[in-house]
């Protein structure tokens, strides 16, 4: 079965410092690969999303992530963090059909803490 | 920049009775989902919905679910006869191209 393993639930990181978000996925194919993240009352924001080609994408807020096939791995990354970073990050994949749309899997989250 | 909106933010019911979750999707968008997230747990796939008709339910997705497009517009989630394990967040989604699915701010529904 398709699943989305976050190993970290809570990470805390001092502002300035670097982050690393890691997702590792199950899959028979390469899927298509989303980071989303959410603050504290909002929905779900994308970050950044994989589906072929480059395998390092950039995203929104200065965030990128490598997708490593041998790895099965998607991990997320922030050269330097910032307070207003600290939420809830979710990496999600969705299968690769052709002809749909299909729908997200999500893995459990990881909740990101920011000291000053 | 476009969003989908949810209505209301919170929702707070008896259990047994009937609720309806509303969405307005973005409007150019074709696809439209629900998710839900349980307080700690994962986001979970609830339904999908393209043209006028469901294109996929999971298990959680029973016969008390059902959605519906009454205008061309609203995008909406019926629980017939709600249960304490429906408690969770709601969230709506949409996407046009690309599997970009863009999320609503969800719902909090609380039954008691």
């Amino acid at each position: 079965a398709q699943s989305v393993t976050q190993p970290d639930i809570h990470i805390t990181v001092s502002e300035g410092a670097s982050l690393e978000l890691r997702c590792n996925y199950s899959y028979g194919a390469t899927p298509y690969l989303f980071w989303y993240v959410q603050s504290p009352g909002q929905g779900l924001q994308l970050l950044l999303k994989y589906f072929s080609g480059d395998t390092l994408v950039q995203g929104i807020k200065g965030f990128e992530a490598e997708f490593k096939r041998s790895q099965s791995s998607f991990n997320l990354r922030r050269p330097s963090v910032h307070w207003s970073d600290a939420a809830e990050y979710f990496c999600a994949v969705a299968p690769m059909f052709s002809g749909g749309y299909n729908k997200l899997i999500f893995g459990a989250g990881t909740r990101l803490a920011v000291h000053p | 920049e476009p969003e989908v909106t949810q209505t209301p933010s919170h929702q707070v019911t008896q259990m047994g009775q009937e609720v309806i979750l509303r969405c307005v999707p973005i409007s150019n968008h074709l696809y439209f989902y629900w998710y839900r997230q349980i307080l700690g747990q994962k986001v979970e796939f609830l339904v999908s919905f393209y043209n006028n008709e469901i294109s996929e339910k999971s298990e959680i997705f029973d016969d008390q679910f059902s959605v519906e497009r009454p205008d061309g517009s609203n995008f909406t989630l019926k629980i017939r006869s709600t249960k304490l394990e429906d408690s969770a967040m709601y969230f709506c989604a949409s996407v046009v191209v690309s599997y970009e699915q863009y999320f609503g701010p969800g719902t909090r529904l609380t039954v008691t």
